[in-house]
């Protein structure tokens, strides 16, 4: 059964610290990997997308890395700042079948 | 470029009615699938059309039901209302079937 989970499920750091998330799937054969981004009652939004090929994918401060090997991916963020603040969410985009697979988020605070 | 609209953003049911969610996507994109989120759970894939015709679907009673118009814009339906359909009705569109997903804000769902 195609899966994504994600830890921690929920994480607090102070304002200017890094953090890293992680996502352990459980999909294959699959054709990308995303990260996404859900402030409070809103949709979410698109960080970073990164093909079964590549290893690192960056936007400002957010890094992803992905090891298909392991099936593992980590979402860096530098810096944080108070708008971080959101969940976020790893997206699976398996080869067959449902078009996306998502994780069940980490919630992010980053307190000042 | 205008992004996924979705309409309303709020709605207040009682039990037993039936609702309609309205999403126009960006303007190109061909797939729309819908999602339901509710507090504490994560996105829970609804189903997905692409060119007026549904391609997948969820895992949902037969009380949700979608449809895709010729422009692509597309509506989800739920019938005899529940407490438990209160949710955050999102709606993302795509280029192709697995190409970068947009959503839009989303629709609140209140069931009383």
């Amino acid at each position: 059964k195609n899966q994504v989970e994600q830890s921690p499920q929920s994480l607090i750091i102070l304002e200017g610290k890094n953090c890293t998330l992680q996502c352990n799937y459980t999909v294959s054969p699959f054709s990308n990997l995303r990260w996404y981004k859900q402030d409070t009652g809103r949709g979410p939004v698109s960080l970073t997308i990164m093909t079964f090929s590549e290893n690192t994918k960056s936007n400002g401060r957010y890094t992803a890395t992905l090891d298909a090997d392991t099936k593992q991916s980590s979402l860096h963020i530098t810096a944080s700042q108070l708008s971080d603040s959101a969940s976020y969410i790893c997206v699976v985009t398996p080869n067959y079948g449902q078009n996306f697979v998502f994780g069940p988020g980490t919630r992010l605070s980053v307190l000042p | 470029k205008a992004g996924v609209t979705q309409t309303p953003r709020y709605l207040i049911k009682t039990r037993g009615q039936q609702v309609t969610l309205s999403c126009s996507p960006i303007s190109g994109h061909r797939s729309v699938s819908w999602y339901q989120q509710t507090p504490g759970q994560g996105l829970q894939f609804l189903f997905e059309y692409f060119s007026e015709t549904q391609r997948n679907k969820g895992n949902f009673p037969g009380r949700f039901s979608g449809r895709q118009f010729s422009n692509s814009r597309s509506e989800m339906n739920v019938s005899t209302l529940e407490l438990g359909d209160s949710a955050l009705y999102l709606c993302a569109s795509s280029f192709s079937r697995q190409g970068e997903a947009f959503f839009g804000q989303g629709t609140r769902l209140t069931v009383v």
